[in-house]
């Protein structure tokens, strides 16, 4: 973190609902990443982005949708269709300049109800 | 696509002793193995990473080492402190695809 921040820290939702997490960034990094943590495993990624307006989606992006209208932010937004969404969602950038290493934020917890 | 294996799952050390953590990768094409800590609640700081060019790359008391005819890189933590107790994560990336794949993560348990 320190520089990227995620909010709100905790979420909670109802079945049927449609929830969005916030990322926002002031590093000027280019790329930006989703990722899922369950508890004992590793991070699982929903989708990326490299560019503004331009995304990708990764190994788990069933039931997600991101945007990316300004460098600084990429939304996520969990939709009804994700059958499992309770998990801890974390944020990541990569600079260009240092194209591999990521920088996490503080991540946000979700909780269906 | 890239597959990380990292052991042990769980791992406990008495203060002042060494730890040590283990990941195997599967893609020869990655090059860029960074390793994070992990506290309850937060996201993942990096730590130390080593690049495929070097075998070995130390800061104070964390050192990485790089096998990479091997394909497995470890994480090697001296003089341990209670405050070292985290959840460990390794990860490797490849150039082709962009993209860190994860291991699974050791809980390391300082004991005072």
């Amino acid at each position: 973190d320190g520089g990227i921040t995620q909010s709100p820290k905790y979420l909670f939702r109802k079945e049927g609902q449609n929830v969005t997490l916030s990322c926002e960034q002031n590093l000027n990094h280019d790329a930006m990443y989703w990722y899922r943590q369950d508890p004992g495993q590793g991070l699982r990624l929903i989708y990326y982005s490299q560019i503004v307006n331009d995304f990708q989606k990764g190994d788990i992006a069933e039931g997600y949708s991101v945007s990316r209208e300004k460098k600084e932010s990429f939304p996520l937004t969990v939709t009804s269709a994700q059958k499992n969404p309770t998990a801890f969602y974390l944020c990541a950038t990569e600079s260009r300049l240092s194209t591999d290493t990521q920088y996490f934020g503080p991540g946000t917890r979700l909780t269906v109800l | 696509g890239e597959n990380v294996e990292q052991h042990p799952s769980t791992l406990s050390v008495q203060e002042g002793d060494s730890a040590v953590i283990k990941c195997t990768y599967s893609d020869s094409a990655s090059n860029y193995f960074p390793w994070y800590k992990q506290e309850l609640g937060k996201g993942p700081q990096l730590i130390i990473d080593i690049r495929s060019n070097v075998g070995e790359k130390k800061d104070q008391r964390i050192a990485v080492t790089l096998n990479k005819t091997a394909k497995h890189f470890s994480l090697h933590i001296t003089e341990t402190q209670p405050e070292d107790s985290a959840v460990y994560f390794c990860a490797a990336y490849s150039g082709s695809a962009r993209q860190l794949t994860f291991g699974s993560g050791t809980q390391l348990t300082v004991l005072p």
